[in-house]
């Protein structure tokens, strides 16, 4: 079974500030894909940045980047730089091809909130 | 580009009427899912479909519930009788095939209250 675990329900940091979100995951599969999907007040998924599992390097996109530690089974999305429309729920992600299963499987979310 | 196109975006409805949330997946798409969101059980697939054929409803709740994708480019979500439980965020989502690394691109949801 497929497991996401976000350990931080919420956060408060300065604007400009760097912030990481914490993120472990659960999978017998090798193959599988990590993603991290936005959230903001109105309620839309916005997805943000994919990590293969046999990925060598870190993904990043723009302001993110993940942190992709495999032996520990994290993937941390870092967001550099934050800015007040950061503001929102953030959710980890898994999807593996493995056993005939599909679809996301989603961590709790962690409420990001950024202050002026 | 069109994204995942959903309707309706909020219904209200009284308890035991029929409900149809709609998607229309991003032209070219193979896999659709149905995913529900909720205070208290978070994100939900609830069923997901390849090349129109459904291939795993277990997350379903009960068979109020059904699922169809008559077409490539539609799939509708029913709920019947509907119940106040029911109310949540219905989300539909598309992606190239199903594939680990392909990503799942989300409607904005259609927001059901079941009063």
């Amino acid at each position: 079974a497929q497991k996401i675990t976000q350990t931080q329900p919420g956060m408060f940091v300065q604007e400009k500030e760097a912030v990481t979100l914490d993120c472990t995951y659960d999978t017998s599969d090798p193959s599988y894909g990590l993603f991290w999907y936005k959230q903001p007040s109105s309620g839309e998924m916005i997805f943000l940045i994919y990590q293969g599992s046999y990925d060598q390097q870190n993904a990043t996109e723009g302001r993110y980047s993940l942190n992709f530690q495999k032996a520990r089974k994290s993937a941390n999305l870092v967001i550099s730089a934050s800015q007040l429309g950061d503001s929102a729920m953030y959710f980890c992600a898994m999807r593996s091809s493995g056993g005939g299963a599909d679809g996301l499987t989603f961590g709790k979310g962690t409420h990001l909130i950024i202050q002026p | 580009d069109a994204g995942v196109i959903q309707s309706p975006r909020h219904e209200v409805t009284e308890m035991g009427q029929e409900v149809t949330l709609r998607c229309k997946p991003i032209s070219g798409h193979n896999s659709l899912f149905w995913y529900r969101q909720t205070m208290m059980r978070g994100l939900e697939l609830l069923i997901y479909f390849n090349n129109n054929v459904p291939i795993d409803d277990s997350g379903m709740p009960e068979d109020r519930f059904s699922a169809k994708m008559p077409n490539a480019s539609f799939s509708t979500l029913k709920i019947q009788p509907s119940e106040p439980r029911d109310s949540a965020v219905y989300f539909c989502a598309s992606s190239l095939n199903s594939l680990s690394g392909n990503t799942i691109y989300f409607g904005e949801g259609s927001w059901l209250t079941v009063v």
